[in-house]
């Protein structure tokens, strides 16, 4: 049982690079979730999806794009990377609202 | 607006120790839920505990305990008997609202040395 798996697990990008992170979650849970963490700053939601389909932004969404083409991906996008973007980029996913949210084991990124 | 504090950024005790980490919300909601997530060196978060806000019983597990108190809004989490391996940050968070997603205080580092 998978749970919830993040690609990659490390990444090392130059300033104005693109990539993109996959979530992917076994559990066929509705709701997913994309968080940073910096030090000393906790976890801060950047964009959810209540479904298929569907995307929202949450607290800090500047830089970052997302999409939910199937139920149990999850994708985090950067279309140019800058330095403050580096950090570490945890996925979630619950079966429901307010439910208790399963992690991946996050993405470290560093953007030079 | 939907706040959580975890006051201590960093607590050091030793090995058989009983420690607390407090951690205190503010929410609007009428009915809302509170969580406890550890993260240890490895970098993974763990789950440890949600609590509705109707439930206000104290709750143990093992050498964990947690104190709800609705009317200082705190949620606070106990250790005894404290090990090595118990080091680590660890995040008090409550549910955001109608999203689902959870709002996190910054965390409090626990080293237990032996």
């Amino acid at each position: 049982n998978a749970g919830v798996t993040q690609t990659p697990k490390f990444r090392v990008l130059k300033t104005g690079q693109s990539m993109t992170l996959l979530c992917a979650q076994d559990m066929n849970h509705e709701y997913m979730y994309w968080y940073r963490q910096d030090p000393g700053m906790g976890l801060r939601l950047i964009h959810y999806s209540v479904g298929e389909g569907t995307t929202a932004k949450g607290e800090v969404p500047d830089g970052y794009n997302v999409s939910r083409l199937k139920k149990q991906n999850f994708l985090l996008g950067l279309e140019s990377a800058a330095p403050s973007q580096t950090s570490v980029y945890f996925c979630a996913s619950s079966s429901l609202s307010r439910s208790r949210q399963h992690f991946g084991d996050g993405t470290r990124l560093s953007i030079l | 607006a939907q706040k959580v504090t975890q006051a201590q950024t960093e607590i050091s005790v030793v090995e058989k120790e009983d420690v607390t980490l407090d951690c205190v919300y503010e929410t609007r909601d009428t009915t809302y839920y509170l969580f406890w997530y550890k993260q240890p060196p490895s970098g993974e978060l763990v789950f440890l505990i949600r609590r509705n806000s109707f439930d206000e019983q104290n709750e143990i597990s093992g050498r964990y305990s947690w104190n709800f108190q609705k009317s200082t809004s705190s949620f606070n989490f106990t250790i005894t008997a404290s090990q090595v391996v118990d080091s680590a940050v660890y995040f008090c968070a409550n549910d955001g609202g109608s999203q689902g997603n959870l709002i996190f205080g910054k965390g409090t580092k626990l080293s237990v040395k032996p």
